[in-house]
């Protein structure tokens, strides 16, 4: 049972804008911590998308971005394209856990 | 480029050990922290292990505190994980992932480089 709740799925047509909440509690974003990105494409191992709450890493397109706010963060796709489709995880630090933690997860479907 | 390649996945029955190794290639192997997460089958990413660069300071999930043991050796390049009493819900995809972070207590760190993973069955 993860501690960040995600929606587990959103959808959008080509080029649309598409939104995925990550909540989460005082004793972690809530605390202050960090909250970072993957994207999971099928078959395939995770992918880093955002660290630090709203940095991209060098070969991410701008079309990702990502805020926090309070117990909550957020990812937003824009423009959104065929190859966008996968599985979306947020992750941060817990302070009840001592540990690292994912999200649910995030199925993206472009219609 | 950064390179992990995990290996060691397989059947084993409950009760059983199996270790798992990750060759890192591409970086400074000793100067970073490196992690363990693994993915049950249609199921989302769970943390699991995690060491320091010099291995003197480890970390494990409750989920598995007291059976796997994560280790390195940094001579090789290589990252370990010695799973032992497994049970039917450690199956799952293991990756080893480079771990990176930018404050002092590791709160910050997330995961930047992945390998393709390896898996593992406990079943009998």
């Amino acid at each position: 049972q993860s501690v960040l709740t995600q929606p587990p799925s959103v959808s959008g047509a080509p080029g649309q804008r598409v939104t995925i909440s990550c909540t989460g509690s005082s004793a972690n974003i809530g605390a202050g911590y960090d909250v970072h990105w993957y994207q999971q494409l099928p078959g395939t191992a995770p992918k880093l998308l955002i660290y630090g709450n709203s940095n991209r890493p060098s070969g991410v397109p701008d079309r990702f971005s990502a805020s926090k706010s309070g117990t909550s963060a957020s990812l937003a796709i824009t423009g959104l394209q065929a190859e966008d489709e996968a599985d979306y995880y947020c992750q941060t630090y817990d302070s009840s856990l001592s540990g690292y933690v994912f999200g649910t997860g995030t199925k993206v479907t472009v219609l | 480029e950064v390179k992990l390649l995990e290996s060691g996945g397989g059947l084993v029955q409950p009760g059983g050990s199996l270790r798992l190794s990750c060759a890192a290639s591409g970086f400074s192997f000793s100067n970073y922290a490196m992690s363990w997460v693994r993915q049950a089958p249609g199921k989302g990413l769970e943390w699991v292990s995690f060491s320091t660069g010099r291995g003197d300071n480890t970390y494990h999930a409750d989920s598995v505190k007291g059976r796997f043991t994560i280790s390195r050796d940094n001579s090789k390049n290589t990252l370990f994980l010695q799973m032992n009493s497994l049970r039917a819900e450690d199956t799952a995809v293991y990756y080893c992932a480079k771990f990176r972070g930018y404050c002092a207590d590791g709160a910050c760190y997330y995961f930047d480089y992945w390998g393709q993973g390896t898996l593992v069955t406990v079943s009998s």
